[in-house]
């Protein structure tokens, strides 16, 4: 089975700017989640989509993040405009849905340098 | 919201030798308790989990221990291997599959 799949691998934006990063879960997934890994830290959950449904975004920056997931597949996140402190790992993930605790997988993750 | 707390940090331990991590959550509503394994720059992968209902897993060299009444449970790896070198997160789950993760082990085998 396919894996998460994100793109692109690394990024590198001057302050200001703006950048998005795209997800594709695992087939039949209808959980995904975005997290933000800070260096020599562990995952924070930054916002949990069950379908198309925002299931909690209590940890998004919503003054400059924001995510979607239209048709309750692929996703999209996006930073308007960035800072130094959003350098960091933005990892997806996926699972089969939220009636049960199901497993989550990651995507091999997006690198984002600020500069 | 939920609060996972791993310790230790970092640890080193002799090749042959056992590691344990330990980590303490606070929302008794927390069922599902996964183990990562997190090798540089690479994404974090399960190696264990266990549920609620359950106080013991073994798989093979790794095994999780779960104590709900003190709300901490444990990764223990025997006979370590350099390739058990890695950083490990614990993490905490609730109905509704929100996770929340510890702050990470770096741990080193030394050959």
């Amino acid at each position: 089975e396919a894996g998460v799949a994100q793109s692109p691998r690394y990024k590198i934006i001057e302050k200001r700017q703006s950048v998005a990063f795209w997800c594709n879960p695992i087939s039949g997934h209808a959980t995904l989640y975005w997290y933000q890994q800070i260096l020599g830290q562990g995952p924070k959950l930054l916002i949990q989509f069950q379908n198309n449904g925002v299931v909690d975004d209590s940890q998004l920056p919503k003054d400059r993040f924001s995510a979607e997931r239209l048709k309750g597949v692929d996703s999209t996140l996006k930073i308007q405009p960035a800072k130094l402190e959003d350098s960091a790992v933005y990892l997806c993930a996926s699972s089969l849905g939220i009636d049960f605790t199901y497993e989550q997988y990651f995507g091999p993750g997006t690198r984002l340098t600020v500069t | 919201g939920e609060n996972v707390e791993q310790h230790p940090s970092t640890l080193s331990v002799q090749e042959g030798d056992s590691a344990v991590i330990k980590c303490t959550y606070s929302d008794s509503a927390s069922n599902y308790f996964p183990w990562y394994k997190q090798e540089l720059g690479k994404r974090p992968q399960l190696i264990i989990d266990i549920r609620s209902n359950v106080g013991e897993k073994k798989d093979q060299r790794i095994a999780v221990t779960l104590n709900k009444t003190a709300k901490h449970f444990s990764l223990h790896i025997t006979e370590t291997q350099p390739e058990d070198s890695a950083v490990y997160f614990c993490a905490a789950s609730n109905t509704g599959n929100q996770f929340y993760f510890g702050t990470g082990t770096s741990l080193t085998v030394i050959p």
